[in-house]
């Protein structure tokens, strides 16, 4: 149950938009379209971002939105606003019946 | 409004037992999986084990199987977590989340608790 690899930092100037990517093998992201990603405020508690690869939850803003290619699982933040400063989580279901999270990328809105 | 709520956490020497409890309501908990993750200081969230809706199906991390349980009683809506032979690797922050409703599969995770603090040392 190796974690899912994303990096650990990314930035942006405000307005511009950003990719976080998160990369795992065929017996998780390429395997399976479960991909989720959490929003994690410091001291906060993680909040759903997008489920099922690229669908967002009610209430989450359209800036957010998400996509897969093979083993790799993206996450990008159009229109970056300095709320969106975060620590950002993929998971994935694996072929193991199991989650696995990614290491998490420090998002830093300059 | 829908709600998790935490309970159970403290310190434990390393070998002791601790049993975590969460407490849902303002859903049915019955139609839910139901999900522990736990955060180490400064660290990531690493996914710790979930359970089907009506408790005949558990599955475990590799590094908690053998010595966490997790369980639910749906008539009081409480889902558990029994620790047994800690570590220090163990200490961390505790949450539980909703899974998906039945009959939706999918992995994500939409309501959190807020967490309890479980430390393990001697």
């Amino acid at each position: 149950q190796s974690a899912l690899t994303q990096p650990a930092s990314v930035s942006g100037s405000p307005g511009q938009s950003i990719t976080i990517s998160c990369t795992g093998t065929s017996s998780d992201v390429g395997g399976y379209n479960y991909v989720s990603w959490y929003q994690q405020h410091p001291g906060k508690v993680p909040k759903l971002i997008i489920y099922d690869v690229s669908s967002r939850p009610s209430g989450v803003s359209n800036r957010f939105s998400g996509s897969k290619s093979g083993n790799t699982a993206s996450l990008t933040i159009s229109g970056l606003q300095a709320e969106d400063e975060a620590d950002y989580y993929c998971s994935s279901y694996t072929s193991s019946s199991t989650l696995v999270f990614g290491g998490g990328t420090k998002l830093t809105v300059l | 409004e829908v709600q998790l709520v935490e309970s159970g956490g403290g310190s434990a020497q390393p070998g002791g037992s601790l049993r975590l409890s969460c407490a849902g309501s303002g859903f049915i908990f019955t139609y839910y999986w139901m999900h522990w993750v736990r955060q180490a200081p400064g660290k990531g969230l690493m996914w710790v084990s979930c359970i089907n809706n009506d408790g005949s199906s558990t599955i475990y991390a590799d590094s908690v199987k053998g010595r966490f349980t997790i369980s639910r009683d749906n008539a009081k809506n409480t889902l558990y977590l029994q620790m047994n032979s800690l570590r220090g690797e163990d200490t961390a922050v505790y949450y539980c989340a909703r899974g998906p409703r039945i009959p939706v599969a999918g992995s994500d995770m939409d309501v959190w608790g807020q967490g309890t603090t479980v430390t393990v040392s001697s």
